[in-house]
């Protein structure tokens, strides 16, 4: 069946460091990707996706792009802040039914000053 | 902005007690998903359900699972006689309609720990 690894973590940097989170994922057809973030006491938030090969998601500064042929959704950030600091989830999706999600085990980030 | 809520935020139960975990959806929502992580394992999907039905269900959601939406606003998840393996963080999610990319938007978890 379809699964998604990703790198464990904790991944500990500093503030302005360069972030990569790496996510491969197993599936047949094309799936959708997902990014969801969660900071402490809340719930699952999502951050980003692409539906498509070749795409690129992007928001609050954190881009991934869809690489059919590495079957990879490598999460990025140029600079990173305190603030960045929480579990990082990726996850696929079929497009058919109501779309369960497949995730990863979650990356932790933890970004000092 | 609207959010997925639950509660309780954590609960502690003995083996073989009944336990329901309550999520209230975002209000203009018609799809409910339920979602479990075991500690340091992956965040697996449970059931999906849609007009006061199961659409689907996984491996994991036996004869000792059921959901429900009693009244229009909550929707729970009973586990019949919890075991030890029970133990895990589940999530409430819902969606306008995921059938047209609507994303899933999750509650921040309930906590279950099975003694």
């Amino acid at each position: 069946g379809d699964s998604v690894t990703q790198m464990e973590g904790p991944v500990t940097l500093s503030e302005e460091a360069f972030l990569t989170i790496n996510c491969t994922y197993t599936a047949t057809g094309y799936p959708s990707l997902f990014w969801y973030v969660q900071y402490p006491g809340e719930g699952l938030q999502l951050l980003l996706k692409a539906t498509k090969a070749d795409d690129k998601g992007s928001n609050k500064g954190f881009e991934a792009t869809y690489r059919k042929e590495t079957t990879s959704f490598h999460l990025e950030k140029g600079s990173v802040q305190v603030s960045d600091s929480a579990v990082y989830f990726c996850a696929l999706s079929q497009n058919t039914g109501f779309q369960k999600l497949v995730f990863g085990t979650g990356t932790r980030l933890l970004v000092s000053p | 902005e609207p959010e997925v809520t639950q509660t309780p935020s954590h609960q502690v139960t003995q083996m073989g007690q009944e336990v329901i975990l309550r999520c209230v959806p975002i209000s203009n929502h018609l799809y409910f998903y339920w979602y479990r992580q075991i500690l340091g394992q992956k965040v697996e999907f449970l059931v999906s359900f849609y007009n006061n039905e199961i659409s689907e269900k996984s491996e994991i959601f036996d004869d000792q699972f059921s959901v429900e939406r009693p009244d229009g606003s909550n929707f729970t998840l009973k586990i019949r006689s919890t075991k030890l393996e029970d133990s895990a963080m589940y999530f409430c999610a819902s969606s306008v309609d995921p059938r047209s990319s609507y994303e899933q938007y999750f509650g921040p978890g309930t906590r279950l720990t099975v003694t």
